[in-house]
């Protein structure tokens, strides 16, 4: 099954306007990661953020993890149109081999 | 796509049939992976290499097999195709226990 899973499923916003999105796993993680997809194209990666950190920032994004309730946060500032895309969070296990990912969220920037 | 590549990029094929795609890189990458997206499952992990020769099972492996007998390629095998395997499959590289660098799928249709 997947390691992580998003809230909400999708989301829909105004330009300028803070999006955060969430992930819950299951299992303990050596990191976990932020990706985006835009349709019709592979995944890109966003930020990394390590189990032994709390909050992580890389330019309009913001990335929280709390280990002892196994989530952690998205937020992007200031969102543009452009931010429009599916964001996807993925957990990084014990054995470092192999990545799982959630099912992610929709996020629509309207203009 | 950072020197990953997939092939092809589009296939379509009857049940029952064979299929290989390819997924060559020209980073000298240890770790490649391979997943299928479906629609409500995001990403999920099929099979996964370590190193030539070294490959292991993901959550969603059976009906596929790989191999790796170059650094730079991973193949996909999907030896008897049926109608639940239409999905699309990226390939992904990485270095390390870190990010991973997604190719552009391949979008395969089984009638």
């Amino acid at each position: 099954s997947q390691q992580g899973e998003e809230d909400p499923q999708a989301l829909s916003i105004q330009e300028g306007e803070n999006a955060t999105m969430n992930c819950s796993y299951k299992t303990s993680i050596n990191n976990l990661q932020w990706y985006r997809q835009n349709s019709g194209r592979g995944l890109v990666h966003l930020i990394l953020i390590r189990s032994n950190e709390r909050e992580k920032h890389s330019g309009r994004l913001r990335v929280t993890l709390d280990t002892s309730k196994k989530s952690s946060s998205l937020l992007i500032t200031a969102s543009r149109a452009a931010d429009t895309a599916s964001y996807f969070c993925a957990t990084v296990g014990g054995n470092n081999n192999d990545m799982r990912f959630g099912a992610g969220t929709r996020l629509t920037v309207k203009p | 796509d950072a020197g990953i590549t997939q092939s092809p990029r589009h296939k379509v094929t009857e049940t029952g049939t064979p299929v290989t795609l390819r997924c060559h890189q020209t980073e000298n990458h240890r770790y490649m992976y391979w997943y299928r997206q479906d629609p409500g499952h995001g990403l999920r992990l099929i099979h996964y290499s370590y190193g030539v020769k070294d490959t292991d099972k993901g959550e969603v492996s059976d009906g596929y097999s790989v191999s790796r007998s170059k650094t730079e390629d991973f193949l996909l095998t999907l030896e008897s195709a049926t109608s639940s395997q239409t999905s699309v499959y990226f390939c992904a590289i990485s270095g390390g226990p870190a990010e991973l660098f997604f190719g552009s799928g391949t979008q395969l249709s089984v009638l």
